[in-house]
């Protein structure tokens, strides 16, 4: 297994223009998310997905778009991109939850993202 | 914000000494796990203690777990070079899961 892949590894971006982040999962895990990591502010969730066709925002959903279309994957769409979205973004996924009791985190080795 | 507080924010330690991190969470839970990140890397999974828990072993790690006050510890015994890493814990609030700030751990040789 491949676990959790992330494309591209690094990106640099002007101001306004969009891109897509991409994440695959090959453990067909049912819960699967986004989150941004800052300077002295840990990980933040941006959007999270229980399943297919399912999705939700997170603590930090702005400027953001994701859609999950197939289990095994689940894109981040940065609209028109800024400064303030310049970070390094993990995806990670889960078994899935029960009543909400979460499983082990499995992450992707993360996207940093420079905005200009 | 909806994050988690852990203490202290670094901590700077002697290889085999002992290294204690602490996290405070906002909302009920069912369990709470935590993970080590190094240096520009991905999280890796190191623990899971659940509601119904008071204390957890795993090798040279001890998790313990207060609902009553919201909060968790993470002892890291015989520290090694190795350790040295960010620790940050995660609880769930119905889907969503929220991490504390982290704290870095330096390990000296």
């Amino acid at each position: 297994n491949a676990g959790v892949t992330q494309t591209p590894k690094f990106q640099v971006l002007k101001t306004g223009q969009s891109m897509t982040l991409q994440c695959a999962q090959d453990m067909n895990h049912e819960y699967m998310s986004w989150y941004r990591q800052d300077p002295g502010m840990g990980l933040r969730l941006i959007h999270y997905s229980v399943g297919a066709g399912i999705t939700d925002q997170g603590e930090v959903p702005n400027g953001y778009n994701v859609s999950r279309s197939t289990t095994e994957d689940f894109p981040l769409r940065l609209l028109s991109a800024a400064p303030s979205q310049t970070s390094v973004y993990f995806c990670a996924s889960s078994l899935g939850l029960a009543r909400d009791n979460h499983n082990e985190q499995f992450f992707g080795p993360g996207t940093r993202l420079t905005v200009l | 914000s909806q994050q988690g507080e852990e203490d202290p924010q670094a901590l700077s330690i002697q290889e085999g000494e002992n290294a204690t991190m602490n996290c405070s969470y906002k909302t009920s839970i069912n369990n709470l796990q935590w993970y080590r990140q190094n240096s520009g890397r991905g999280l890796v999974h190191l623990i899971l203690i659940r509601s119904n828990e008071r204390e957890k072993h795993s090798g040279r790690l001890r998790v313990t777990l207060d609902t009553s006050k919201k909060s968790s510890s993470l002892l890291i015994t015989a520290s090694r070079a190795a350790d040295t890493a960010s620790y940050f814990c995660l609880s769930s609030n119905t889907g969503k899961l929220i991490f504390g700030q982290g704290t870095t751990l330096q390990v000296k040789p």
